[in-house]
């Protein structure tokens, strides 16, 4: 089956500065990577995705690249905000998987004012 | 997206009892799942909830201990039997309109004593 590693599992960063979260997974036929925010007492939102026709996509200040033959994903966030400070969570889903994901440990982002 | 409500939102529970959850959606949608986050983890898929026939369980979940009823397109039930401390998680439900999106519900903490 798919298995999706995440890095780093903390990251800290100035207010304003950018963050770099990055995931590699391990099934070629996976089509479908999705990021996920998670807030302290409520459920994953989902922020941002990309399909594997796409390298890159872009949402405000949010970013999702997205390396194919690496097997290889990343969430960017540019000028970073306190209210970015939360869990982060990558997954991954193989085409032939019936639409379930398999999801990243988690990186717990700190944006100190 | 999709608006998702989950009751209880949170309960304390003694082990050997048991506790039925609730998902309900604000519309119709093909696919619902439930997760299980235990305490500061990644989110770990118990099943699928298939309407009108049995669910899907991933390896390691098995019906007895989590029984899973969607009678309709829109509400589904999970319930964990036959509690012990090592049950104490978040249980998430997550819904998928189209072939890639899924959104995810509040989440249910539960606490086993």
């Amino acid at each position: 089956g798919e298995n999706v590693e995440q890095h780093p599992s903390t990251l800290s960063v100035q207010e304003g500065d950018s963050a770099v979260i990055k995931c590699t997974y391990s099934d070629s036929a996976s089509n479908y990577f999705p990021w996920y925010k998670q807030e302290l007492g409520k459920g994953p939102q989902l922020i941002i995705d990309i399909r594997s026709n796409v390298g890159e996509k872009k949402d405000q200040r949010i970013a999702v690249t997205l390396n194919k033959t690496a097997k290889h994903f990343s969430l960017h966030i540019t000028e970073t905000q306190p209210e970015d400070s939360a869990v982060y969570f990558c997954a991954a889903r193989s085409s032939g998987s019936a639409r379930q994901l398999t999801f990243g440990s988690g990186t717990q982002l700190t944006v100190l004012p | 997206s999709a608006v998702i409500s989950q009751k209880p939102s949170r309960d304390i529970c003694q082990r050997g009892t048991s506790l039925t959850i609730q998902c309900q959606v604000d519309s119709q949608v093909t696919m619902m799942f439930w997760y299980r986050q235990q305490p500061g983890q990644s989110l770990t898929l118990i099943a699928t909830a298939n309407q009108g026939s049995e669910a899907t369980y991933e390896s390691g979940f098995v019906i007895d201990k989590f029984p899973i009823s969607r009678p309709n397109l829109t509400f589904s039930t999970l319930t964990v039997s036959n509690m012990s401390p090592e049950d104490s998680s978040i249980y998430l439900c997550s819904v998928g309109r189209s072939s890639y999106e899924q959104y995810f519900g509040p989440g249910t903490r539960l606490t086993v004593t």
